[in-house]
């Protein structure tokens, strides 16, 4: 199985400020997806944004970008202009296609925006 | 889309029944699902893989007699806790893999409370 290592139990920000978070992996494949989900308070795991290994330009979605570093085997998940529904524990995860669909997930960081 | 449904959300058992937990992926078929267990505060924990039409995958250490899972389409599995203890007592979650894109959705989870 991969490792994926989440280095930060814990994280806290002001509301409308920028948070990273760091994320690194061990592999030996080429080709793989690395994926961050977030999960709230309800516990219900929510796909924030997913990066194809082959890619090399990093993906974003609205306020959530990666920094995805192939060669460090890095990819950290920043959040700007954060909000305080962003007040969850966020979960790096790594799968390797095709047809294995598993994920090896962190340990997990969680974020606590104030307000 | 990409919706994926858990019933019950809650339950509450005496020691000793047994215990049925849905998983349905709404709005697309999922030949592939997941069941996690979760304790508070820790990362996803992965039981098994559910492949429909055929036996399911358990992780090592997980009891394949005690969690019976079922896939029998494309849309729907079951995790049966057979014979539940107040060790079995968890969050439990599931997830199908949406074909095309390669990624895992999640359901809402089932808190299980085992007296």
């Amino acid at each position: 199985a991969q490792t994926v290592t989440q280095s930060q139990p814990e994280m806290s920000v002001q509301e409308a400020e920028t948070v990273t978070l760091s994320c690194t992996y061990d592999t030996s494949e080429n080709n793989y997806y690395l994926f961050w989900y977030k999960q709230p308070p309800s516990r219900q795991m929510i796909l924030v944004i997913r990066q194809e290994a082959y890619k090399q330009q990093n993906a974003t979605e609205n306020r959530f970008s990666v920094n995805f570093q192939k060669a460090a085997k890095s990819f950290s998940l920043k959040i700007s202009d954060s909000q305080l529904g962003d007040t969850a524990m966020y979960f790096c995860a790594f799968m390797k296609p095709p047809g294995d669909y598993k994920l090896s997930f962190g340990a997990g960081t969680t974020v606590t925006v104030r307000a | 889309g990409a919706v994926v449904s858990q019933h019950p959300s809650r339950v509450i058992c005496k020691s000793g029944t047994s215990v049925k937990i849905e998983c349905r992926s709404l709005d697309f078929q999922a030949t592939t699902m997941f069941w996690y267990r979760q304790f508070p505060k820790q990362s996803l924990m992965l039981m098994a893989t559910s492949n429909e039409g055929s036996k399911a995958t358990y992780e090592q250490g997980v009891e394949k007699d005690k969690f019976l899972i079922n896939h029998a389409s494309l849309t729907l599995s079951t995790l049966t806790v057979t014979s539940a203890h107040p060790e079995d007592s968890s969050f439990y979650i599931c997830s199908a893999v949406a074909g095309v894109q390669e990624t895992q959705y999640f359901g809402p989870g089932t808190r299980l409370l085992v007296l």
